[in-house]
């Protein structure tokens, strides 16, 4: 079956340091992949998205993403945390077969200490 | 910008309600979709619509039916509401290709009492 996998609900990083969500997905066919981040009371909007191009994308305020195709994972990087990155990120995917569904992950909360 | 726009931030309905969630999109995108959203399992697929009049079961559409009369609106609707129906839902809209981003309102967050 297809699906995604994100490793971690919560994860806490000091404002400064590297950020590293980490996203797995299982699929027998090539997947299209996405990273949407959620603040609070706010519906999601697209960080990035990987679509068979270059394997390293990158994405809005500072974040990218890596397609590793032998390890089925996506994760989610920025170089240096700040307070505002503050927020729930989803990891999603769709399938050419699957006539253009987004399957989420379970979310990975982000916190960013001063 | 596109505007998802759903109609109640907040809701509070008694148990065998009848509910109507409605959202309206605002850039003609072909493509609609209720999602709801629950700690610790994300965003599930509830129904999605690619045609005006058109309406597929994503993967939990248990106790919810849908209405796409006109091509911005689309309406979720629980015919009994239940306690376990108490979500945050979340409407999206995007354009037809498969990898076309979605655009999401700001959610209603439901509780049924």
């Amino acid at each position: 079956a297809q699906s995604v996998t994100q490793l971690g609900s919560h994860v806490s990083v000091s404002e400064g340091a590297l950020v590293l969500l980490r996203c797995n997905y299982s699929s027998s066919v090539p997947p299209y992949l996405f990273w949407y981040v959620q603040y609070p009371n706010q519906g999601l909007q697209l960080l990035l998205k990987y679509t068979s191009a270059a394997t390293l994308v990158k994405g809005i305020n500072g974040f990218e993403a890596e397609f590793k195709k032998s390890e089925t994972s996506f994760h989610l990087t920025k170089p240096s945390a700040h307070m505002s990155d503050a927020a729930e990120y989803f990891c999603a995917v769709s399938f050419y077969n699957q006539g253009g569904k987004l399957i989420f992950g379970q979310g990975t909360e982000l916190s960013v200490k001063p | 910008d596109v505007k998802v726009t759903q109609s109640s931030r907040y809701l509070v309905k008694r148990t065998g309600e009848k509910v109507f969630l409605e959202c309206v999109q605002d850039m003609d995108h072909e493509n609609m979709f209720w999602y709801r959203q629950d700690p610790g399992l994300g965003l599930r697929l509830i129904y999605f619509s690619y045609d005006v009049k058109m309406k597929e079961k994503g993967d939990i559409p248990e106790g919810y039916s849908v209405s796409r009369e006109k091509k911005e609106r689309f309406s979720l609707i629980l015919e009994s509401a239940s306690t376990n129906q108490t979500s945050m839902y979340l409407c999206a809209s995007s354009q037809t290709s498969l990898n076309e981003k979605l655009f999401f309102g700001s959610g209603t967050q439901l509780s049924v009492l």
